[in-house]
């Protein structure tokens, strides 16, 4: 069956390191999504992708990047981790038919800055 | 901006019981709406969306949503509850335009008592 995967499911890492969270999806879906899990926040948007070489920012970008460089993968990169990144992170990929998007989302990375 | 609202941040109801979780939207076009639910741990399952049609929207799980533009509302209803249907619930519209992108309110916390 296709599915989005995320890795690690949980990771823990320093203040300043460099992390890297992968997302994968077997729906050959164009779009795909990053979103943050904060209490009292809901999720929000951090960056999104609507095919191979485009990215774009989304509500709170700052301090993350992505790269697209194929179809099913979007990874999440934290330049310079803080620990107002600890946060559950989940990656989504979309369902388009028309004017009609559905996204599914991933299983969540959960993610502890020291 | 559009936003949603879920004005009840925790809910508890008996098993056997029915559920009403309520979603309020701010938007000015014709909105998409979507309602996930999170268990614990686990990441957010589609339950059902509305894009047109029969404002009345059946979904997964015994789930059932109407959409009610006059009240910008898309509450979410199920005649008899089951322990397993503890859980968080979410509800999502989309944007318009080249965005496409999900707005999430903060989510209601079910609790089911035996």
């Amino acid at each position: 069956d296709a599915e989005i995967t995320q890795s690690p499911r949980h990771k823990i890492t320093e203040t300043g390191r460099q992390v890297t969270l992968a997302c994968h999806q077997t729906w050959n879906h164009n779009n795909m999504f990053w979103y943050r899990q904060d209490l009292g926040h809901g999720l929000r948007l951090i960056h999104y992708s609507y095919g191979v070489q485009d990215t774009n920012k989304g509500e709170v970008s700052d301090g993350y990047s992505v790269s697209r460089s194929n179809t099913e993968d979007l990874p999440l990169t934290l330049e310079s981790a803080a620990s107002s990144q600890t946060s559950v992170y989940f990656c989504a990929s979309s369902e388009v038919r028309g004017a009609q998007e559905t996204q599914y989302f991933g299983p969540g990375t959960r993610l502890l800055v020291l | 901006a559009q936003s949603v609202t879920q004005p009840d941040i925790h809910i508890t109801v008996s098993e056997g019981a029915s559920l009403e979780l309520r979603c309020n939207y701010s938007y000015g076009a014709t909105p998409y709406l979507f309602w996930y639910v999170q268990s614990p741990g686990q990441g957010l399952q589609l339950l059902l969306k509305y894009f047109s049609g029969d404002t009345l929207v059946q979904g997964i799980k015994g789930f059932e949503a109407e959409f009610k533009r006059s009240q910008s509302s898309f509450n979410l209803r199920k005649p008899s509850v089951h322990w397993s249907d503890a859980a968080e619930y979410f509800c999502a519209v989309v944007h318009s335009g080249s965005a496409r992108q999900l707005t999430f309110g903060s989510g209601t916390q079910l609790t089911v008592l035996p």
